[in-house]
């Protein structure tokens, strides 16, 4: 399983809703309710924020939503704030067993 | 509360090898999967390894697989990860996670992972 195609970048200004897609394939994401997202800030570890494509996990902003449709699933963060310049990779249970990442997304804040 | 902390990382030659290890703590460890991942520089997430709960499952990743080998002590709350034939494709920093969920399938926490450069 390669790693899932994300954008390389979007952008929105602060108050705006983004949205960051992840596309696989009906052997990963298509296949199963088992994508997550998680955001990571420079030099820092990763953060879940999304688990089981749509459930938040507690202490996580509402401003975080998943969703999936067919072989893509989606995250949409809403009323963008400052501290949401991040990178943001999904993952995906596969077939075989395995975990696969996305390539990740950088979000600017303009 | 939960804590995760890597060790073991550093510089290796190609070839070489390294064993790094994970002490968990503020939870019990025995009851949840856990997984190596790994992100080379200026790169996205790689997973690399998961072992179940008792240790009886193992998976790894193609590019791992047969040079990694990953195992765990729950009496002392400790995760491993002996690494051979290492080449400069393996330099990256390595995160424990704790896994997840029905299907172990999402890490919801992490350490602050270990830097493992491998150059001559």
């Amino acid at each position: 399983h390669s790693a899932l195609p994300q954008p390389a970048s979007v952008s929105g200004s602060p108050g705006q809703s983004i949205a960051i897609s992840c596309t696989g394939t009906s052997s990963d994401v298509g296949g199963y309710s088992y994508v997550s997202w998680y955001q990571q800030h420079p030099g820092r570890a990763p953060k879940l924020l999304i688990y089981d494509v749509t459930h938040r996990p507690s202490g996580v902003s509402s401003r975080f939503s998943g969703s999936k449709s067919g072989n893509t699933a989606s995250l949409t963060i809403s009323g963008l704030q400052a501290e949401d310049e991040a990178y943001y990779y999904c993952s995906s249970y596969t077939s075989s067993s395995t975990l696969v990442f996305g390539g990740g997304t950088k979000l600017t804040v303009l | 509360q939960v804590q995760l902390e890597e060790s073991g990382g550093g510089l290796v030659k190609p070839g070489g090898s390294l064993r790094l290890s994970c002490a968990a703590s503020g939870f019990t460890f025995s009851d949840y999967y856990m997984s190596w991942i790994r992100q080379a520089p200026g790169k996205g997430l790689e997973w690399i390894s998961y072992i179940s709960s008792s240790g009886s499952t193992i998976l790894y990743a193609d590019s791992v697989k047969g040079r990694f080998t990953v195992s765990r002590d729950n009496a002392k709350s400790s995760l491993f990860l002996q690494m051979n034939s290492l080449s400069a494709e393996d330099t990256a920093v390595y995160y424990c996670a704790r896994a997840d969920g029905y299907s172990s399938a999402h890490f919801d926490f992490w350490g602050q992972g270990t830097l493992v450069t491998v150059s001559s």
